[in-house]
């Protein structure tokens, strides 16, 4: 089956800073990989996505890039602010979500 | 905002317990599914259900069961309870299974066993 890994665990930058995290597939037969934002006390939310078929998709401030050769992909988000701190989770999916695999998290902290 | 909702948003038991966690959805969706968090953050599908009168188990095995006998509504069930079940629980629900659907997560329910 799928296995996603997500690093970093943690990361925290200064705001106007730009985070980076990055996360890698094991599945070559996936082809979805959508990027949720926890916020605390909150249910994830979908905040960008991407498909196999696509090298990068941006979004005002944040963007998602996708190496299907290398199977990792990686979610950027420029000029951070304090509200972007939230746990980040990566997914991949080779079809259905009951077959949508979560990577381990990453929790951001911006500090003003 | 999605309109997806789960109560109680806590609950502290004892063990041996049973207890039910609510799960409802306005949105008329077929499908939902129950997570579990733990906290370490990772997320696991126990339960999905493809609509009323389906239920299948996720990948993570769970001693929790669910039923689905109306659209709107996914209660998980513990028939007794232990400290091994804390946790957080999340419901989500999506329109269709297609690649690129959104999934709405509920605000969780955090159980604790005592």
């Amino acid at each position: 089956g799928e296995n996603v890994e997500q690093h970093p665990s943690t990361l925290s930058v200064q705001e106007g800073d730009s985070a980076v995290i990055k996360c890698t597939y094991s599945d070559s037969a996936s082809n979805y990989f959508p990027w949720y934002k926890q916020e605390l006390g909150k249910g994830p939310q979908l905040i960008i996505d991407i498909r196999s078929n696509v090298g990068e998709k941006k979004d005002q401030r944040i963007a998602v890039t996708l190496n299907k050769t290398a199977k990792h992909f990686s979610l950027h988000i420029t000029e951070t602010q304090p509200e972007d701190s939230a746990v980040y989770f990566c997914a991949a999916s080779g079809g259905g979500f009951q077959k949508l695999v979560f990577g381990t998290g990453t929790r951001l902290l911006v500090s003003p | 905002e999605a309109d997806i909702y789960q109560t109680p948003r806590y609950l502290v038991i004892g063990t041996g317990k049973k207890i039910t966690l609510e799960c409802s959805q306005t949105m008329g969706h077929d499908k939902m599914y129950w997570y579990q968090q733990d906290p370490g953050m990772e997320l696991h599908l126990i339960h999905y259900s493809y609509g009323v009168n389906s239920t299948e188990k996720g990948d993570l095995s769970s001693e929790s069961t669910v039923s689905r006998i109306r659209t709107e509504h996914f209660p998980l069930t513990l028939e007794s309870a232990r400290p091994s079940h804390t946790s957080q629980y999340l419901c989500a629900s999506t329109p269709t299974d297609r690649v690129g659907e959104k999934l709405f997560f509920g605000s969780g329910t955090q159980l604790s066993v005592l």
